[in-house]
């Protein structure tokens, strides 16, 4: 079946420091791929999404790129901010079915 | 545009009793679906509706069940309770005749079972 792999966490950041948060998956077929990321007593919020090989989602800052040669979809950022800190979640999701990473805790410090 | 509305936020029961969890999708939108989020771990995936019925279900027991009403809501029951069902009950929807649509989710009930 379907799995996302997302780098184990917690991270720790300095403010303004460069975000890297891996994600790979295995899946058949052409999913979509996303990243959610979830504040202190919320639900999941959509950051970014991309539908298919070699597109790049992007939001505030974020930037994720769909490469189906590694089956990656890396989480980035040029410079963290305070309010960055909170859980990320890679997705998949195919033909209704959604699959979830097992969240990245990023806690950015001033 | 209304988001996905859960309630209610909080429910506090014991052992043994039943839980009844609602749920309204974003309007136009025909799927939901239930996870289930323990203290500090990540998602685990419960049920999953669409246009009335149950697709697609995950691993937990048969005390776990839902159902998808006719105007997409959606309820979420767990009969027998027990200390581990403690947990944030999320609820998403999303747009069944859209390849691949992003889920949107609510705030989630949190459940304490004492």
């Amino acid at each position: 079946g379907d799995s996302v792999t997302q780098m184990e966490g917690p991270v720790t950041l300095s403010e303004e420091a460069f975000l890297t948060i891996n994600c790979t998956y295995t899946a058949t077929g052409y999913p979509s791929l996303f990243w959610y990321v979830q504040y202190p007593g919320e639900g999941l919020q959509l950051l970014l999404k991309a539908t298919k090989a070699d597109d790049k989602g992007s939001n505030k800052g974020f930037e994720a790129t769909y490469r189906k040669e590694t089956t990656s979809f890396h989480l980035e950022k040029g410079s963290v901010q305070v309010s960055d800190s909170a859980v990320y979640f890679c997705a998949l999701i195919h033909a209704g079915k959604s699959t979830f990473g097992d969240g990245t805790t990023l806690t950015v410090k001033p | 545009e209304a988001g996905v509305t859960q309630s209610p936020t909080h429910l506090i029961k014991t052992r043994g009793q039943q839980a009844t969890l609602r749920c309204s999708p974003i309007s136009g939108h025909t799927s939901v679906y239930w996870y289930q989020q323990a203290l500090g771990l990540g998602l685990q995936f419960l049920l999953w509706y669409d246009e009335g019925e149950e697709r697609n279900r995950g691993n937990f027991p048969p005390r776990f069940s839902g159902r998808q009403f006719p105007n997409y809501s959606s309820e979420l029951n767990v009969n027998a309770l027990e200390l581990e069902d403690s947990a944030l009950y999320l609820c998403a929807s999303s747009h069944r005749d859209r390849f691949n649509s992003p889920l949107h989710f609510g705030n989630g009930t949190r459940l304490t079972v004492t």
